[in-house]
């Protein structure tokens, strides 16, 4: 049983676009963080959002964490082909700070 | 520079063999991980050490063996590979800042691309 749910699973589309993924659990979780891997590398940590309810914005990323602090999403304005990536929401425990990873968002922007 | 390294970048073996996969972090952090990416991309978290003792070990074939000499060093040993190891192996590392609010920001190596054939 997958912890924490991403959607969609695959998104492609044209530059200029918006777009919105989601990370949701029924789970809560003590802070949520976004990360974007590339192809032949490492994830790599975009954001961390702590307090329900929370905003963080990142040039044309907008991240949000929800009030119960169970759900976040990331929301890309105006997206570009260096947007392209995979992109994995991992939510940390109160009770061991263990990471719990959602399976990701592959995202593809085309020109 | 490099905060987190893996060698090798590649690995092609025949399967039965046993091989070995290595991890450096220079950031001085306490904790390290490894991690096996499939090909649907899933990130599933195989072991993890703090300090030299390992504290996650999921469900994972004792075939895998992780070794940690010192705290910048978590190796990982896998014998007798199956087709089905095939995979990228992520090492990571973090400092756990505990409390309210806690959070734990996992620096990730560039992986080793497993291959058995």
């Amino acid at each position: 049983t997958q912890l924490l749910e991403q959607s969609p699973q695959f998104l492609s589309i044209q530059e200029g676009e918006n777009l919105t993924v989601y990370c949701n659990s029924s789970s809560v979780f003590s802070s949520l963080q976004w990360y974007r891997q590339e192809p032949g590398e490492g994830p790599v940590l975009l954001v961390t959002v702590v307090t329900g309810g929370e905003v963080k914005k990142l040039k044309r990323l907008t991240f949000q964490f929800g009030d119960a602090r169970k759900d976040s999403s990331l929301h890309i304005t105006a997206a570009q082909p260096g947007d392209t990536g995979l992109y994995l929401c991992a939510g940390v425990r109160d009770s061991n700070y263990q990471l719990i990873w959602g399976a990701g968002t592959k995202l593809i922007i085309k020109p | 520079d490099t905060a987190v390294s893996q060698t090798p970048k590649y690995l092609v073996t025949q399967m039965g063999n046993d091989k070995s996969i290595k991890c450096e972090q220079n950031l001085g952090h306490d904790t390290m991980y490894w991690y096996k990416q499939d090909s649907k991309k899933f990130l599933k978290i195989m072991f993890s050490y703090n300090n030299k003792e390992l504290i996650i070990n999921e469900t994972v074939p004792n075939r895998f063996s992780p070794k940690s000499p010192d705290k910048a060093h978590l190796n990982l040993h896998i014998n007798s590979l199956e087709l089905g190891d095939s995979a990228v192996y992520f090492c990571a590392s973090s400092q756990v800042l505990r409390g309210a609010g806690g959070t734990d920001t996992q620096y990730f190596g560039p992986g080793t691309r497993l291959t058995v054939l």
